[in-house]
């Protein structure tokens, strides 16, 4: 697609249980984020990949947070034991990797752990 | 790490008025400064950036500037219409991988028609 796109838009989880949030990046975007936005906030940085790997990580709040990249291409962000707090917008960007390029946001999932 | 701040919360402006939100960074060597407009229900979207080895950009009505001995920089929108109401974001970039940002809180732009 022309932009980057995450799915679901919305997911609503009971507390405990295990969630997947799924970005596909621009094609041939070699940069993909995760930002998590809570109600009222700015976006805070949880993880960057550069290709297949994950170059920078710390962001991501504790070991119940996991992200893959596996192929360089599709992201997904992997939430376990979801606690109420984890609830927030999760957004994903992707850049084409160089310095001083524009990193474009997708529209973002809306989780919601009860 | 860096700490962003940013001012207002809100703000809201009749149209054609002209807006201004301030923002200040922590971290000198911070060297990236984008401003993002984000929706309702939409991922934020870059409007405008500038780098350290310029004092201001202007694009059209939206112009920012920079101080970096001061560490702050501003938005300003000039002939405000109601299409600029919105959520906007300042952010400053890592000096070692610009799109690792860290944003401020947010302004809330109202313009009444």
């Amino acid at each position: 697609g022309a932009g980057v796109s995450q799915t679901p838009s919305n997911k609503v989880t009971e507390k405990g249980k295990y969630v997947e949030l799924r970005c596909d990046p621009i094609s041939g975007h070699t940069a993909l984020y995760w930002y998590r936005q809570s109600l009222g906030q700015g976006p805070e940085f949880l993880i960057y990949f550069q290709g297949t790997g994950a170059a920078d990580d710390s962001g991501l709040p504790n070991d119940r947070f996991f992200a893959v990249r596996p192929e360089g291409s599709v992201s997904t962000l992997k939430i376990q034991r979801t606690e109420r707090g984890d609830s927030a917008v999760y957004l994903c960007a992707s850049s084409p990797g160089q310095v001083n390029t524009e990193a474009f946001f997708g529209q973002g999932t809306r989780l919601t752990v009860v | 790490g860096e700490n962003v701040e940013q001012h207002p919360s809100t703000l809201s402006v009749q149209e054609g008025d002209s807006a201004v939100i301030k923002c200040t960074y922590s971290d000198s060597a911070s060297n990236y400064f984008p401003w993002y407009k984000q929706e309702l229900g939409k991922g934020p979207q870059l409007i405008i950036d500038i780098r350290s080895n310029v004092g201001e950009k202007k694009d059209q009505r939206i112009a920012v500037t920079l101080n970096k001995t001061a560490k702050h920089f501003s938005l300003h929108i000039t002939e405000t219409q109601p299409e600029d109401s919105a959520v906007y974001f300042c952010a400053a970039g890592d000096q070692y991988n610009f799109n690792k940002f860290y944003f401020g809180s947010g302004t809330k732009l109202n313009v009444k028609p």
